[in-house]
């Protein structure tokens, strides 16, 4: 049991690359969510998913796309990428949405835009 | 206006003392869960406690307990005997119950434990 794991572990594109970030979770999880997280800003939410074939904005979406084609896994992607881009970007899934749904996290990929 | 505000950039704590770290939050949504997570410096978010705003008692998990002050909207984080591995950032997150698709995370506090 895994898990959620994201692949790549580190990035660094050059302006205007684009690429994609795969997480993938095993514990038949609905709900799953891409974050990024910058020095003083806390994590803040880019895109969700609430199941297979649906997502929706969150707070940071400008920028990002994501799918969900299957359940277990959650790719962002990153058509052009920008130099306001370099982060660090968590995937969290949970198994609903109630209040006391606590969300389980990846290790995080470590992206740097040049 | 911030859903979640933690107020302490940085805490020092002597090994083995306890430390109080704040966290006060924002909602109108009467069913809400409060939660702490741990950031060591490898980087992954470790879950360490929760509370349901219908939560009579406070949480406790192990050396963790979360002092809830319903009325003040506080859900401060304790940590007894702190340890040198406590060293880390931590932060304060709520999950609302209406519109439960999002998390609302804290800047953090970043805990370092003095020998």
């Amino acid at each position: 049991n895994a898990g959620v794991t994201q692949t790549p572990k580190f990035r660094v594109l050059k302006t205007g690359q684009s690429m994609t970030l795969l997480c993938a979770q095993d514990m038949n999880h609905e709900y799953m969510y891409w974050y990024r997280q910058d020095p003083g800003m806390g994590l803040r939410l880019i895109h969700y998913s609430v199941g297979e074939g649906t997502t929706a904005k969150g707070e940071v979406p400008d920028g990002y796309n994501v799918s969900r084609l299957k359940k277990q896994n959650f790719l962002l992607g990153l058509e052009s990428a920008a130099p306001s881009q370099t982060s660090v970007y968590f995937c969290a899934s949970s198994q609903y949405r109630r209040p006391k749904d606590t969300q389980y996290f990846g290790p995080g990929t470590r992206l740097t835009v040049l | 206006a911030q859903k979640i505000t933690q107020t302490q950039p940085g805490m020092f704590v002597q090994e083995k003392e306890a430390v109080t770290l704040d966290c006060t939050y924002d909602t109108s949504d009467p069913s809400y869960g409060l939660f702490w997570y741990k950031q060591p410096s490898s980087g992954e978010m470790i879950f360490l406690i929760y509370q349901g705003s219908y939560d009579q008692q406070n949480a406790t998990e192990g050396r963790y307990s979360l002092n809830f002050q319903k009325a003040r909207k506080s859900a401060n984080l304790v940590i007894s005997a702190s340890q040198l591995g406590d060293s880390a950032m931590y932060f304060c997150a709520m999950r609302e119950g209406t519109s439960g698709n999002q998390f609302y995370f804290g800047t953090g506090t970043s805990l370092t434990v003095i020998p």
